[in-house]
């Protein structure tokens, strides 16, 4: 199985902050990664899949990077809507996911 | 408006089976695949199998193999999940979901509770 591991499990920040969120893949997934975001209760949402394309209606502050075994999700600039728990998920063999960074107020 | 909307939610002895419907509204059922994932409280997402709605073919987590069944009503647009033998780590919000790219559509969740 494909082990995914997320940096940091919580970020405390501001509105208004850059948040940088790191994934890393125990082996090459080439390009096929998802990125979610989730809220309490609620079910995941997609924002980002093959890395580095943004699903449809999902503002342009959010972007991916990468290939292979290291992904980032970057928020340019925090909104309030966006304090939430975040996921990373390859699909490359099966299908697996991060532990989550939680992206909190500071 | 793309739609999955599960059943609601279930109190499960150990022991016991149970079986989360997910209604699909908006598209065309069987040109998509349907994935079941699930959550338990405070933990990561877990991939549990995958179904072919045209077809009805699936795929199983080897973790789950042997327990879970996943099924389809192509004519009620309807994908089912049904998982046997129940324990207490079964405890967990289970989601439906659809494959475009990613999993693009999910439906709202159904809790399932073990308990004695």
């Amino acid at each position: 199985d494909i082990q995914m591991t997320q940096s940091p499990s919580t970020l405390s920040v501001s509105v208004g902050d850059r948040v940088t969120i790191t994934c890393r893949a125990s082996q090459s997934v080439s390009a096929w990664l998802a990125w979610y975001q989730q809220k309490p209760g609620k079910a995941p949402k997609l924002l980002i899949y093959m890395a580095s394309t943004l699903e449809n209606g999902v503002p342009s502050r959010f972007s991916g990077t990468g290939s292979g075994t290291e992904f980032t999700l970057t928020i340019s600039s925090l909104q309030p809507d966006d304090f939430a728990t975040y996921y990373c998920q390859q699909y490359n063999s099966y299908w697996t996911f991060g532990q989550g960074t939680k992206v909190e107020m500071k | 408006q793309v739609h999955l909307v599960q059943s609601g939610a279930e109190v499960k002895k150990p022991g016991a089976s149970v079986k989360v419907s997910c209604k699909a509204s908006g598209y065309s059922f069987t040109n998509y695949n349907i994935h079941w994932v699930r959550q338990a409280p405070g933990q990561r997402p877990e991939w549990m199998g995958w179904m072919n709605a045209g077809n009805g073919d699936t795929r199983y987590s080897q973790r789950l193999q042997g327990r879970v069944t996943l099924t389809r009503n192509a004519s009620a647009n309807t994908a089912y999940m049904e998982l046997n033998s129940l324990t207490s780590d079964d405890t967990a919000r289970y989601y439906c979901a659809r494959v475009r790219y990613a999993f693009d559509i999910w439906g709202q969740g159904t809790m399932v509770t073990v308990s004695s």
